[in-house]
């Protein structure tokens, strides 16, 4: 049964600082990795899809790793902005096309 | 490109009773997921849809039933509501295989009392 970890739960920075968020699974048996980002009781927006033959992909500020035979992922966020603020989710898939979530971690950043 | 829309955006309702919540796919997508977010928590998935039948499903009971129509549209069907029910209700559109990102709705907060 697939477990993910995500690490830390909650994060406060001043703005302008780069950030690293973890995310760790236990099934490495996965056909890809998604990234997302949810603002308050709002859906989830999609940031970054790695797939499981790839090890990194960027777009903007935003860049994610997948080391998929040690079960992590990463996302750097450059140069941070308030408008970062917000709850990221890191989602392996695999069997049925079922994406299994992680708790999540809450960003702060501060003006 | 529309989007994926979910309605209605907020349900109050009474234990016991029966809700539907409704989604709308992003155009051009035949797979539809529901997930339940718990406050705090990260989405759990439900059960997912393509072509019209269910294509896998989460460790939720069988009140918890779907349908999926030739539009690619979908509703959640929900009996004898729990208070352990009340949650943001999330519909995701995809095309089919594991390869696809998700899009998501704003989803249906419903409360249950």
């Amino acid at each position: 049964k697939q477990e993910v970890t995500q690490i830390p739960a909650a994060l406060s920075v001043p703005e302008g600082e780069n950030l690293v968020l973890n995310c760790s699974f236990t099934d490495s048996a996965i056909y890809n990795l998604q990234w997302f980002r949810q603002d308050p009781g709002k859906g989830l927006t999609s940031l970054l899809l790695i797939q499981s033959s790839q090890r990194e992909q960027t777009s903007g500020r935003l860049n994610a790793s997948l080391d998929k035979s040690s079960g992590r992922s990463t996302l750097y966020i450059a140069a941070s902005q308030p408008g970062d603020s917000a709850t990221y989710l890191c989602a392996p898939v695999s069997g049925t096309y079922k994406y299994i979530f992680g708790t999540g971690t809450r960003l702060k950043v501060l003006a | 490109e529309t989007g994926v829309t979910q309605s209605p955006t907020h349900l109050i309702k009474t234990r016991g009773q029966q809700v539907t919540l409704r989604c709308s796919s992003q155009s051009g997508h035949n797979t539809v997921s529901w997930y339940q977010q718990a406050l705090g928590q990260g989405p759990q998935f439900i059960f997912q849809y393509y072509r019209e039948e269910e294509n896998g499903r989460g460790n939720f009971p069988p009140r918890f039933s779907g349908l999926q129509f030739p539009n690619y549209s979908s509703e959640l069907n929900v009996n004898a509501l729990e208070l352990d029910d009340s949650a943001l209700y999330l519909c995701a559109s995809s095309t089919q295989g594991a390869g696809e990102k998700l899009f998501f709705g704003s989803g249906t907060q419903l409360s249950v009392l």
